[in-house]
C-alpha cells in the first residue's frame, strides 16, 4: 500500500527544456510535500518542499506546484541542465508525526546535451 | 565535515550472521532514522528516535534493533541476516519542524550471501 507514488520510473529530457516529474499521494493526512535529489553512492539531498497551505513554491530553476483535490505534486525544472540528472524522490509527512517521512519510489532524470 | 556518515559503505556478509552499521550525525540534530531502500527502490522508514521516543515501523522483523548510545549516533543491529535483508540502508537525522526535512548519510550497500 505505497501511500506516494511516482509512476514514471525514468524521464529523459534535452538540455534547455523543461523537465516535469510528477508524483500521486493517497493519504489526505499528508500537509507537508518535498523533492530530494539522489546521484550514485549518495544519500538523498533535499531539493525543494511546499505545506499543503500554498499551492506553489518556487526556488531558481526548480518548482513545485501541489494540487490538493487531486492528491498530486509536480517538481518543474527550467532550464534543465545534465547537471540534474539523477533520481528525484517526492517525499510527504503529516505535522506531529515523528517527522517520518513517506516516501515514492524515484523518477530517474536523465538530461541529454 | 561530513554531516551524517555511515560506516561501512559496502557490507558483504553471510547468512546466519549478526552485524552492525554505525551512524553518526554532527549536525546536533535531536531525531534520527534508518530508512531501507529494497530492490523496488521504496525507501521505507525503519526506526525513528531522539532522546524520548522510538517508534519502530511494524514491519520491521525483530532481528533489527536501533541502538544510541547518545545523541550523535543512532546504530543499527542486525540478527541473524536473511538473503532478504540485502539492500541500501540509509541514516537521516532533522531537527525540529525543519523545512528542509531530513539529512541523509550515504548509505550502506548490505549484500547477503
Amino acid at each position: 500500500d505505497q501511500q506516494v507514488k511516482q509512476n514514471s520510473p525514468s524521464l529523459s529530457v534535452q538540455e534547455g527544456r523543461i523537465s516535469i516529474l510528477n508524483c500521486d499521494y493517497t493519504n489526505s493526512m499528508f500537509d507537508y510535500f518535498l523533492w530530494y535529489k539522489k546521484y550514485p553512492a549518495e544519500g538523498p539531498t533535499f531539493l525543494i518542499s511546499i505545506s499543503s497551505i500554498k499551492d506553489k513554491n518556487e526556488d531558481g530553476r526548480f518548482t513545485v506546484f501541489l494540487n490538493k483535490s487531486a492528491k498530486h505534486l509536480s517538481l518543474h525544472i527550467v532550464p534543465s541542465q545534465p547537471g540534474d540528472s539523477a533520481v528525484y524522490f517526492c517525499a510527504a509527512s503529516i505535522s506531529g508525526s515523528a517527522r517520518q517521512l513517506t516516501f515514492g519510489s524515484g523518477t530517474q532524470l536523465t538530461v541529454l546535451p | 565535515d561530513t554531516a551524517v556518515s555511515q560506516t561501512p559503505k559496502y557490507l558483504v556478509t553471510q547468512m546466519g550472521n549478526d552485524k552492525s552499521i554505525k551512524c553518526e550525525q554532527n549536525l546536533g540534530h535531536d531525531t534520527m532514522y534508518w530508512y531501507k531502500q529494497d530492490s523496488k527502490k521504496f525507501l521505507k522508514i525503519m526506526f525513528s528516535y531522539n532522546n524520548k521516543e522510538l517508534i519502530i515501523n511494524e514491519t520491521v522483523p525483530n532481528r533489527f534493533s536501533p541502538k544510541s548510545p547518545d545523541k550523535a549516533h543512532l546504530n543499527l543491529h542486525i540478527n541473524s541476516l536473511e538473503l532478504g535483508d540485502s539492500a541500501v540502508y540509509f541514516c537521516a537525522s532533522s531537527q525540529g519542524p525543519s523545512n528542509h526535512g531530513y539529512t541523509f548519510g550515504s548509505g550502506t550497500r548490505l549484500t547477503v550471501v
